[in-house]
């Protein structure tokens, strides 16, 4: 089946430092891939996506490029704010039977310090 | 809009009881979905429906029941609380069955089944 493997946590920077939180992926077709954000106390948000091979998606200075050689989906910041601080989940959602439903990582926490 | 909302935000049950906790979204959308969140596994998927009167079983969906009458609610009926169903619950709704469609978070409901 599906899976989603992200680096582990937490993720602990400081401000202005550089971003990348690892996420590897499993599938048997071609997913569409994604990052969802959740802030403390929210639900989750979309971040960015990409939906077929050497696609980027980017969103508020975030980026991730969908290689399909690799089966990845890393996720990249130049210069992280305290208002970065948040679980990052990677996620894919695969045409098919299961059209719709994202299997997401384990999700990462990020800190970042003033 | 209000986008997706969830009540209760919190509750707490006693191995046993039922209960249901409620989703609504008004933007329309044909495709709503329930996850729960565990620490260290991401989000899985409970249950989802691809429209009214439609509905079908996602990765974990023992213990719970749904029912989609209306475009705008999908409540997720737990039938006899097990401490093993504490977590926290998020509903999602998109516009369409589709691989590639951002899906939209309500806020989550934190159960707690002591």
């Amino acid at each position: 089946g599906n899976s989603v493997t992200q680096m582990e946590g937490p993720v602990t920077l400081s401000e202005e430092a550089f971003l990348t939180i690892n996420c590897t992926y499993t599938a048997t077709g071609y997913p569409s891939l994604f990052w969802y954000v959740q802030y403390p106390g929210e639900g989750l948000q979309l971040l960015l996506k990409a939906t077929k091979a050497d696609d980027k998606g980017s969103n508020k200075g975030f980026e991730a490029t969908y290689r399909k050689e690799t089966t990845s989906f890393h996720l990249e910041k130049g210069s992280v704010q305290v208002s970065d601080s948040a679980v990052y989940f990677c996620a894919l959602s695969e045409e098919g039977t299961s059209y719709g439903k994202l299997t997401f990582g384990q999700g990462t926490i990020l800190t970042v310090h003033p | 809009n209000a986008g997706v909302t969830q009540t209760p935000k919190f509750q707490v049950l006693k191995t046993g009881q039922s209960m249901t906790l409620q989703c609504a979204q008004d933007m329309n959308h044909e495709y709503m979905s329930w996850y729960r969140q565990d620490p260290g596994m991401g989000l899985r998927l409970i249950h989802y429906s691809v429209g009214a009167g439609i509905t079908d079983q996602g990765e974990v969906p023992n213990g719970y029941n749904v029912s989609r009458s209306t475009t705008e609610d999908f409540p997720l009926r737990l039938l006899s609380a097990a401490p093993s169903q504490t977590s926290v619950y998020f509903c999602a709704s998109s516009k369409e069955w589709s691989s590639y469609n951002e899906q939209f978070f309500g806020p989550g409901t934190r159960l707690t089944v002591l």
